[in-house]
């Protein structure tokens, strides 16, 4: 089966700059998260989408950061405008759905965003 | 969340088992121990998961100690390719969110 598709692979912004990068995740699994992490780190959730509703966005930055999952498929996240310590991979994942299932989450290949 | 130590690197020789140790004190009856690791330059990639007993899959085997507090995951024969960040990581049964730590970064020598 197809993965968990993420677009751009690279970018480089300047500060203040807006930025927004893309997921589709695996045909059929209803819950989407969107990562960040900084080098040298694990990935921090950002936030969790479970079809097109979010179940936590606790640890977004939501002065700056926005997410949106239309049709609880698809979706884009967003910087606006970004700082210099947003200089991240961005990783989006996908599992299943609640329960033992979906215990099993898996990653695309992630964005490195530089901002400079 | 409850948190996990785990060492900040391990080295091992090619072919030989590896044994990666996780401590979790503070787990609670419904925490789940998920492994995860992560090869350079890619996302993390599924690994294995238990509750209580043992687990073996293809990849790699969970040893759970009794009490809980601590965990073991074993790659019966590293490869270079197991050259990764291995993260030990809690979630409870009330949702499947990771919080990811500093992982242990294995090195293996051919």
């Amino acid at each position: 089966e197809a993965g968990v598709a993420q677009s751009p692979r690279y970018k480089i912004i300047e500060k203040r700059q807006s930025v927004a990068f893309w997921c589709n995740p695996i045909s059929g699994h209803a819950t989407l998260y969107w990562y960040q992490q900084i080098l040298g780190q694990g990935p921090k959730l950002l936030i969790q989408f479970q079809n097109n509703g979010v179940v936590d966005d606790s640890q977004l930055p939501k002065d700056r950061f926005s997410a949106e999952r239309l049709k609880g498929v698809d979706s884009t996240l967003k910087i606006q405008p970004a700082k210099l310590e947003d200089s991240a991979v961005y990783l989006c994942a996908s599992s299943l759905g609640p329960g033992e299932s979906s215990y099993e989450q898996y990653f695309g290949p992630g964005t490195r965003l530089t901002v400079t | 969340d409850a948190k996990t130590t785990q060492p900040n690197s391990m080295e091992s020789n090619e072919e030989e088992p590896v044994h990666l140790p996780c401590n979790h004190s503070t787990i609670s009856g419904t925490d789940y121990i998920h492994w995860y690791r992560q090869l350079p330059s890619q996302g993390p990639e599924y690994v294995i998961h238990g509750l209580t007993s043992n687990v073996n899959n293809r990849m790699a085997s969970l040893a759970i100690a009794e009490d809980r507090k601590s965990s073991t995951l074993i790659l019966h024969r590293a490869t270079l390719r197991d050259a990764a960040v291995y993260y030990c990581i809690l979630s409870s049964n009330a949702g499947n969110m990771l919080t990811f730590g500093g992982g242990t970064r294995l090195m293996v020598k051919p």
